[in-house]
């Protein structure tokens, strides 16, 4: 079956950087997108980016350049999300979801999310 | 950029009522929609895609309607395990948005 299994929670101190893994299985890795979200305690739903794991090529939201970098691994099926420069307003629920099909992109599948706490 | 206003913002309704959510874009995109829910602690669920097409496994009483910029979201008889957050989702391109969320809730 299909599963997206993302790394455990961290602690960060404002300035440092997170990297959150998602570990994909089940299904064709290289075919089809990883996005990116987050969701803030008790807020919406924001997209960061996505990454297409067969060319390694990204996409990322306007508000996240320069400062998110996602990369993958083809030979574990893993994809990462790195953020820099963390602050207070970037603890939040990190999420990668699987896009459904190859020119679709809504989401059949999600990880179970990774919390990251920026805290001094 | 492409905007998905979501109203209401929460909802409070019986069990047995209609209860109806709806999204609107700032711009036609076609029947590029999908639907999710959201109960606490949890990550969201696939209800519905390309606007009315209704996820394997997903309940019968969920539906969705709409094309262009306007889009619903049904559930014809609300049941205890509805209670949660909806999300719409637009993605006719890459740069995929969603919708403030709808809470719904038991009176």
């Amino acid at each position: 079956q299909v599963q997206l299994v993302q790394s455990g929670a961290e602690v960060k101190k404002p300035g440092a950087s997170v990297k959150v893994s998602c570990k994909a299985s089940g299904y064709s890795f290289t075919g089809y997108y990883i996005y990116w979200l987050r969701q803030a305690p008790g807020q919406g739903l924001e997209c960061m980016g996505r990454i297409n794991p067969n060319s390694g090529g990204t996409n990322y939201a306007q508000q996240f350049q320069g400062r998110v970098t996602m990369t993958r691994d083809t030979s574990i099926n893993t994809v990462y999300m790195e953020l820099s420069r963390l602050t207070l307003a970037d603890t939040a629920v990190y999420i990668c979801a699987k896009a459904a099909t190859r020119g679709d992109y809504y989401f059949d599948y999600w990880g179970q999310g990774t919390l990251v706490t920026v805290s001094s | 950029d492409i905007k998905m206003t979501q109203s209401p913002s929460s909802l409070s309704a019986s069990v047995g009522d209609r209860v109806t959510i709806t999204c609107r874009a700032s711009q036609g995109i076609m029947n590029y929609v999908a639907w999710y829910q959201q109960k606490p602690g949890k990550v969201p669920i696939l209800l519905i895609y390309a606007a009315s097409t209704l996820q394997t496994g997903v309940p019968s009483r969920f539906s969705g309607s709409g094309s262009g910029t306007d889009f619903t979201l049904t559930i014809s008889s609300l049941q205890p395990e509805d209670v949660a957050t909806y999300y719409c989702q637009k993605y006719n391109s890459a740069l995929i948005t969603f919708g403030q969320g709808t809470r719904l809730e038991i009176k």
